[in-house]
């Protein structure tokens, strides 16, 4: 069964250092995401990408964050200077189509990746 | 504002017993609603979902929820626990407009099974 990858699956970092965070989606999918889960809170929406550009984007990704589909397989997250609230499972997904209102598709979530900022 | 709560943070439950893990929303209209299951080193993997039609939904290893529009409520429930049910559950609202894809998701419960 086709899946999404995510590597590395625990990072540790020191504050200041830059990150990337891979994922690999699945392959016919067109739509992809990063969500976070800082320990304790809820899973949030970090950036969705489409057509090789952002297509939407919550007020936690700031000019910290990047998001790149470097080549036909990978999608990437980085941070830039980590801080120590970065901390947190960031999770990629990805779907067939958007998930938005009329589409009854399904996001496919990794099994994220635990981002340590020490 | 959208948000779904799990009022549950941990639930433990006997080999056997029965389940039932509690969700609410806040929405003006009826969104599409999701239980993801997250095991330990896992990714979220999709249980179950409703879009429309019967509010009563199966879902994969047993599990079912049922949507309450008067309540704003979709109860994720599985009759008899299995020890491999034990994993953290998470509620999610879908995509409530043509221009947004993200989904709003609760808290989580962490479920734990005894045998």
């Amino acid at each position: 069964e086709p899946e999404v990858t995510q590597t590395p699956s625990h990072q540790v970092t020191q504050m200041g250092q830059e990150v990337i965070l891979r994922c690999v989606p699945i392959s016919n999918h067109l739509y992809f995401y990063w969500y976070r889960q800082i320990l304790g809170q809820k899973v949030e929406f970090l950036v969705s990408f489409y057509n090789n550009e952002i297509s939407e984007k919550s007020e936690i990704f700031d000019d910290q964050f990047s998001v790149e589909r470097p080549d036909g397989s990978n999608f990437t997250l980085k941070i830039r200077s980590t801080k120590l609230e970065d901390s947190a499972m960031y999770f990629c997904a990805s779907s067939e189509t958007g998930t938005g209102g009329g589409w009854n598709t399904e996001a496919f979530f990794g099994q994220g990746t635990r981002l340590t900022v020490v | 504002a959208q948000s779904v709560t799990q009022p549950d943070i941990h639930i433990t439950v006997s080999e056997g017993a029965s389940l039932e893990l509690r969700c609410n929303y806040s929405y003006g209209a009826t969104p599409y609603l999701f239980w993801y299951v997250q095991s330990p080193g896992q990714g979220l993997q999709l249980l179950l979902k409703y879009f429309s039609g019967d509010t009563l939904v199966q879902g994969i290893k047993g599990f079912e929820a049922e949507f309450k529009r008067s309540q704003s409520s979709f109860n994720l429930r599985k009759p008899s626990v299995h020890w491999s049910d034990a994993a953290e559950y998470f509620c999610a609202v879908g995509p409530l407009s043509y221009n947004t894809d993200k989904l709003i998701f609760g808290t989580g419960t962490r479920l734990q099974v005894f045998p």
